[in-house]
């Protein structure tokens, strides 16, 4: 079936390190991948998308490419910020006429001053 | 513009007891979810709707579970009775058409503990 793995948390970082949060799926067709953000008492956000392979998708200094071959999204930012501190999300939507996202579990980030 | 308008934030009830959650969605959104979130999990959805038709109450408990969106804008959803288990974050969503790839928009959830 269709399904989204992320790497356990959490991610603690001191702030300007580089962050990645990988991300791999499973999923019939062609799916399209998304990434939320979810800060403290708000909602889910999103973060980026990328809907077909090889797509970069980009926002706030995140990155994420979809890897068709290694069925991967991983999220990176080169300098992550005491404010970037949140959970995060990866998600597929496995395609077809309709939206239909499944998520990951989420991977906590931490990052201190 | 305003967000996804869930109410209330945070409900505490003794299990057996009914509970309604509300959402109103983006104005001009056609297609509103309700996701749960247990701890430590990522949503799962439970409902989708499209204007006042549900097309997707797979992942809906039936027996104790119901939602309605009657007039194609806001929506309820409804445990009866509830169970201790039911304890979660209840998420509402909605996006423009519910196309593949359209962007869902969330609301700041319903925060459910049953005692």
């Amino acid at each position: 079936g269709n399904s989204v793995t992320q790497m356990e948390g959490p991610v603690t970082l001191s702030e300007e390190a580089f962050l990645t949060i990988n991300c791999t799926y499973t999923a019939t067709g062609y799916p399209s991948l998304f990434w939320y953000v979810q800060y403290p008492g708000e909602g889910l956000q999103l973060l980026l998308k990328a809907t077909k392979a090889d797509d970069k998708g980009s926002n706030k200094g995140f990155e994420a490419t979809y890897r068709k071959e290694t069925t991967s999204f991983h999220l990176e930012k080169g300098s992550v910020q005491v404010s970037d501190s949140a959970v995060y999300f990866c998600a597929l939507d496995y395609g077809g006429a309709t939206n239909k996202l499944i998520f990951g579990t989420g991977t906590l980030l931490a990052v201190q001053p | 513009e305003a967000g996804v308008v869930q109410s209330p934030r945070y409900k505490i009830i003794e299990k057996k007891q009914p509970v309604a959650f509300w959402c109103n969605p983006i104005s001009g959104h056609n297609t509103l979810y309700w996701y749960l979130q247990n701890l430590g999990q990522g949503p799962e959805l439970l409902i989708r709707y499209e204007n006042e038709e549900a097309v997707d109450d797979s992942q809906l408990p039936k027996d104790r579970f119901s939602a309605e969106r009657l007039k194609g804008v806001d929506s309820t959803l409804k445990i009866q009775p509830a169970e201790l288990g039911d304890s979660a974050v209840y998420l509402c969503a909605s996006s423009l058409d519910g196309g593949a790839a359209d962007t869902q928009y969330f609301g700041p959830g319903t925060r459910l503990t049953v005692l």
